[in-house]
């Protein structure tokens, strides 16, 4: 069964830093591209951050890029998000998924963060 | 990027037919066939139900069906049941020199 369990979320004050984690299973990890996607409180979705298979090649919305990192460790099925110059409007329950452009097929329950002095 | 056109809401009685309609660009929605749609319930994540425009999870009933004419996809489901009340997503890949994905903001999908 695929699993993916995010880790890392919590309270922070603007301008801080926070780093994400997410602990696949189930499937093989190295195979995939991965994504982060947020969702703030009662807002829709939108799409953080992609990773290529490897590592080598990052990508960024907008919104975040030059403040966060995207990040993974095959040997340890683990993804990453780095997050610094946090802001409020970065406020959003974070999910790591499974995929990346052609389709992001599963999802984890998700970790708040929460920017607020 | 700027996020798919989503109708904020639709409804249906129980048996009927609803069409949540999802309108982008050239650029994205109508430049690539890497629409997917989302389902999402309270407090859950969200879960994939159709993807690359009109395909099928494994375990998605074939009630739920995705199409897609120009800049605009749609996703029909027929047959509505009450488990069929949530918000619903599209998304779709944005960029060729330039990975990205955009989301639309949602559908409430009420079950009268």
């Amino acid at each position: 069964e695929v699993q993916v369990l995010e880790s890392g979320g919590g309270l922070v004050q603007p301008g801080g830093s926070l780093r994400l984690s997410c602990a696949a299973s189930g499937f093989t990890f190295s195979d995939y591209a991965m994504s982060w996607v947020r969702q703030a409180p009662g807002k829709g979705l939108e799409w953080v951050s992609g990773i290529s298979t490897s590592g080598g090649n990052t990508y960024y919305a907008d919104s975040v890029k030059g403040r966060f990192t995207i990040s993974r460790d095959n040997s340890k099925n683990t993804l990453y998000l780095q997050m610094n110059s946090l802001r409020a409007e970065d406020t959003a329950i974070y999910y790591c998924a499974k995929g990346f452009f052609r389709v992001i097929d599963y999802w984890g329950q998700g970790t708040l963060v929460t920017v607020s002095s | 990027q700027s996020a798919l056109t989503q109708p904020p809401s639709a409804s249906g009685s129980p048996g009927q037919s609803v069409t949540i309609s999802c309108t982008g660009t050239s650029s994205d929605v109508g430049g690539y066939n890497y629409v997917s749609w989302y389902q999402q319930h309270p407090g859950k994540a969200p879960k994939l139900m159709i993807y690359e425009v009109s395909k099928r999870p494994s375990g998605v009933p074939d009630r739920f069906s995705g199409s897609k004419s120009g800049n605009t996809a749609s996703l029909t489901v027929s047959g509505l049941q009450a488990e069929d009340e949530a918000d619903y997503y599209c998304s779709s890949y944005a960029g060729s020199n330039n990975f990205h994905v955009v989301f639309g903001g949602g559908t409430k999908l009420t079950v009268l």
